[in-house]
């Protein structure tokens, strides 16, 4: 069974930093292209990052460019994103999903992240 | 960046009744257009994939299709189950952009 299970969420205070993981399992995690994609209270989603299946390649959004960083550890099957600078427009749950060439197919259960002082 | 606009923003119908969503592309989003249904404290779900394929165990009364830049995605025959917020995704090219997603409810 595919499985994508995101952590790291919480509060935090604005200008600071923190690093979401998903963790995969059910699936060969090296063969797929990975994204995180979020969504901001009573609004529609938001596609914020992609990866290629080797890590090489990385896309963003234009509201997270130069402050979010996406990355694997293909031999620890997890999917990261490192959040730097927030603001309380970050303030979503976010959400890990599989593919990218014909996206998405599997989601996690998504993480709440809540910007506030 | 590409925009989808998608519309109605909510819709209230009645069981039985059709349902059609409708994206349009700013530009050319070829066949690269998919469609998520999301219920209520849940995670999205694709429905359709490449405009028109179905996915994995959605029910064949779900379909979907494109006229020029105008996507729709539609219900025949709208079971209580189908209650939900329904979103297009373009990926077509980065960044990729979701419409602004569909409220559909019962009458």
């Amino acid at each position: 069974e595919v499985q994508l299970v995101e952590s790291g969420g919480g509060l935090v205070q604005p200008g600071r930093s923190l690093k979401l993981s998903c963790a995969i399992s059910g699936f060969t995690f090296s063969d797929y292209n990975m994204a995180w994609v979020r969504q901001a209270p009573t609004k529609g989603l938001e596609w914020v990052a992609s990866i290629s299946y080797g890590g090489t390649n990385t896309h963003y959004g234009d509201s997270v460019k130069g402050r979010f960083t996406i990355s694997r550890d293909n031999a620890k099957s997890t999917l990261y994103l490192q959040v730097d600078s927030l603001r309380s427009e970050d303030t979503a749950t976010y959400y890990c999903a599989r593919g990218a060439t014909v996206p998405f197919d599997h989601w996690g259960q998504g993480v709440m992240v809540t910007v506030s002082s | 960046d590409i925009q989808m606009t998608q519309s109605p923003s909510s819709m209230s119908v009645s069981l039985g009744d059709t349902v059609t969503i409708t994206c349009r592309a700013s530009q050319d989003v070829g066949i690269y257009v998919n469609w998520f249904q999301q219920k209520p404290g849940k995670s999205p779900r694709r429905m359709i994939y490449r405009v028109m394929n179905l996915a994995d165990g959605v029910p064949s009364r779900f379909s979907g299709s494109r006229s020029g830049s105008d996507y729709s995605l539609t219900i025949s025959s709208l079971e209580s189950e189908d209650v939900a917020d329904y979103h297009c995704l373009q990926y077509d090219e980065y960044p990729f952009t979701f419409g602004s997603g569909t409220k559909v409810e019962i009458k």
